[in-house]
């Protein structure tokens, strides 16, 4: 069974970079036909997608935060992480990583738990 | 401000039949397929329904999605306090490799 678990510092500064990791257990980050995402709940508003990574280790990103964002992943540790630069109170949410198969479901089928990033200083 | 608009809530009493909406436009909902996602208080978003109206194995036959047009719903029968969550609609985007939410709506059983 395939399991998502993030990681990293709950609180970040205004101005710094939220850095993120997904740990993937029970599958390959590099199988292909995979997407790997990076989805936020800020605290009362709905879920956004911030960006994507292919098995290929293609990336993409939502236009809004293409200038901030950067994702990228470590087949060696089977994990992909989020970076996003120059973070205000606005970045402040839930941050999921989710998995999309482009030939199973077609949806995110497995999601993190979550992990609560609050911008403070 | 999300392209695919829900309503922010809906509500109905145990028993009952409760339908959430999802409209959309000819570039988005009417070009792709349409999922929906249920989120627990507390819990990260679990996959309801995929393909328009594709049921996930688990998912009870309660739940049902459809699409026409532009527009796509979710109807849920015998309503359950255990269903008070929020849910959105979603769809993969060719064109930006990922993911467009709806707003969300949260459901409320009385």
């Amino acid at each position: 069974q395939m399991q998502l678990k993030e990681s990293g510092p709950g609180l970040v500064k205004p101005s710094e970079t939220l850095s993120l990791t997904c740990t993937v257990s029970g599958a390959s980050v590099s199988t292909s036909s995979n997407y790997w995402g990076w989805i936020r709940r800020p605290p009362g508003k709905g879920l956004e997608w911030i960006g994507t990574i292919y098995f290929t280790g293609s990336t993409y990103y939502k236009p809004s935060l293409k200038s901030r964002v950067t994702i990228s992943a470590d087949t060696s540790k089977n994990q992909f992480s989020l970076k996003l630069r120059s973070v205000t109170a606005a970045d402040t949410a839930v941050y999921y990583c989710a998995r999309r198969h482009q030939y199973s479901l077609g949806a995110v089928d497995y999601w993190g738990q979550g992990i609560l990033v609050t911008v403070s200083s | 401000q999300s392209v695919l608009t829900q309503p922010p809530s809906a509500s109905g009493t145990p028993g009952q039949r409760v339908t959430i909406s999802c409209s959309g436009s000819t570039s988005n909902i009417g070009s792709n397929a349409v999922d929906w996602y249920q989120q627990l208080p507390g819990t990260a978003p679990k996959l309801l329904m995929y393909s328009n109206n594709q049921r996930p194995s688990g998912v009870p036959d309660r739940f049902s999605g459809s699409k026409s047009g532009t527009s796509a719903s979710l109807a849920i029968s015998g309503l359950q306090s255990d269903d008070e969550a929020d849910y959105y609609c979603a769809l993969w985007d060719d064109s930006l490799f990922g993911w467009v939410f709806g707003g969300g709506t949260t459901l409320t059983v009385l």
